[in-house]
């Protein structure tokens, strides 16, 4: 079965320092992976996805991630973060076009003033 | 266009009741997914509906049951509340095999008193 591990629960960081908020996910086939952000009281967003192609993902707001499949990755970072990007991410993996997503319980980046 | 539409956007049940939530799909999308989202935790897949018909099903008992009309839009159901039935109820849109990211809607929390 598949699942998905994020590392850190919560991640504080100064504003305009650069972040990376890691993922790690366990499957026995090839994966499509995502990460999507939940701002409070509001539905998931998707910041970026990987199906194929380039292991470099880079998707809205400035967030990129990287898809390690060796070491079965796919941590998300920014390079300077903003007080806008505090907000909950989730790392999200499926095996195929028509399978469930899988998802992490999530990361709360917080950015401090 | 819209894009996924849920109602209500909150509700509060007493324990052993029933209750409905609806969902309506983005535009263009035929397949209907719902999540659970409980407190501090990422988002569980509960069934996926294509066609009016239940195609995959998560690990959650029969109390929880669905609906697609030929519309698209969905409705889940779910009997004999119990205190932990209190979540955020995701639902999220998709076109069935294709490499379409899911559109999730704002969800609708669920109090179980």
């Amino acid at each position: 079965a598949q699942s998905v591990t994020q590392l850190d629960s919560q991640v504080p960081v100064f504003e305009e320092a650069p972040v990376e908020l890691r993922c790690n996910y366990s499957s026995s086939v090839s994966v499509y992976l995502f990460w999507y952000v939940q701002y409070p009281n509001q539905g998931l967003q998707l910041l970026l996805k990987y199906l194929s192609g380039s292991t470099l993902v880079k998707g809205i707001n400035g967030f990129e991630a990287e898809f390690n499949k060796s070491q079965t990755s796919f941590h998300l970072r920014k390079p300077s973060v903003h007080i806008s990007d505090t907000a909950e991410y989730f790392c999200a993996v499926k095996e195929s076009r028509n399978t469930p997503l899988v998802f992490g319980k999530g990361t709360r980046l917080s950015v401090i003033a | 266009d819209a894009g996924v539409t849920q109602s209500p956007t909150h509700l509060i049940k007493t324990r052993g009741q029933q209750v409905t939530l609806r969902c309506s799909p983005k535009s263009g999308h035929d397949t209907v997914s719902w999540y659970q989202q409980a407190l501090g935790q990422g988002p569980q897949f509960i069934f996926q509906y294509y066609e009016e018909e239940e195609r995959q099903r998560g690990n959650f008992p029969d109390r929880f049951s669905g609906h697609q009309f030929p519309n698209y839009s969905s409705e889940l159901n779910v009997n004999a509340l119990l205190l932990g039935d209190s979540a955020l109820y995701l639902c999220a849109s998709t076109l069935l095999g294709r490499d379409t990211e899911a559109f999730f809607g704002q969800g609708t929390r669920l109090t179980v008193v």
